[in-house]
């Protein structure tokens, strides 16, 4: 069976400080991996994804994710918060082309 | 290329009502994939609908249902509404196919439907 959890639902930190929000995946078939970022009254936008190649997927705006096979996580970090980045940060994982599972979801509050 | 549009925006309906929401997928694409998602219970998957044919349900009661349409576009109706199924709905659409970044999805802004 396919599972993601986020064990943090919420995690406050000051502007310009570093953040981590954790996710762990359990499955037993091959798995693609995916940030969604949810901005308050809107839907799901990708954040960054990974699904082969370099474990360590970066993208523009700061953030990064590392995929961990060994540990089953896809931790996603960005070294330096801003406030517009206060939303929901939800992990998914996508087994083998099969339909997405999602995590309970993390919500970001930066403050300044 | 636009995006995934849903409608309506929001919508009021009262306990025992039934309820359709729309969605349209991005051109091109041929899943679509349906979501509650609520405070308590978060982003819960309803059912994927893949050349009008469901391909994926989630555990919900039979008062979800869904259809797709020739053109991708799918509809989710809700009969005998409950106060539980106030939620913001959410409708995702990918291409689907043997490659992985074509089943990347791309989700809408939802329908918030608040049942009185």
């Amino acid at each position: 069976a396919q599972s993601v959890t986020q064990l943090d639902s919420q995690v406050p930190v000051f502007e310009e400080a570093p953040v981590e929000l954790r996710c762990n995946y359990s499955s037993s078939v091959s798995v693609y991996l995916f940030w969604y970022v949810q901005y308050p009254n809107q839907g799901l936008q990708l954040l960054l994804k990974y699904l082969s190649g370099s474990t360590l997927v970066k993208v523009i705006n700061g953030f990064e994710a590392e995929f961990n096979k060994s540990q089953t996580s896809f931790h996603l970090r960005k070294p330096s918060v801003h406030i517009s980045d206060t939303a929901e940060y939800f992990c998914a994982v996508n087994p083998n082309f099969n339909k997405f599972y999602f995590g309970s979801g993390t919500k970001l509050n930066v403050k300044p | 290329k636009a995006g995934v549009t849903q409608t309506p925006r929001y919508l009021i309906k009262t306990r025992g009502q039934q309820v359709t929401l729309s969605c349209s997928p991005i051109s091109g694409h041929r899943s679509v994939s349906w979501y509650q998602q609520t405070p308590g219970q978060g982003l819960q998957f309803l059912f994927e609908y893949f050349s009008e044919t469901q391909r994926n349900k989630g555990n919900f009661p039979g008062r979800f249902s869904g259809r797709q349409f020739s053109n991708s576009r799918s509809e989710m109706n809700v009969s005998t509404l409950e106060l539980g199924d106030s939620a913001l709905y959410l409708c995702a659409s990918s291409f689907r196919g043997p490659v992985p970044r074509y089943n990347e999805q791309f989700f809408g802004p939802g329908t918030r439907l608040t049942v009185l």
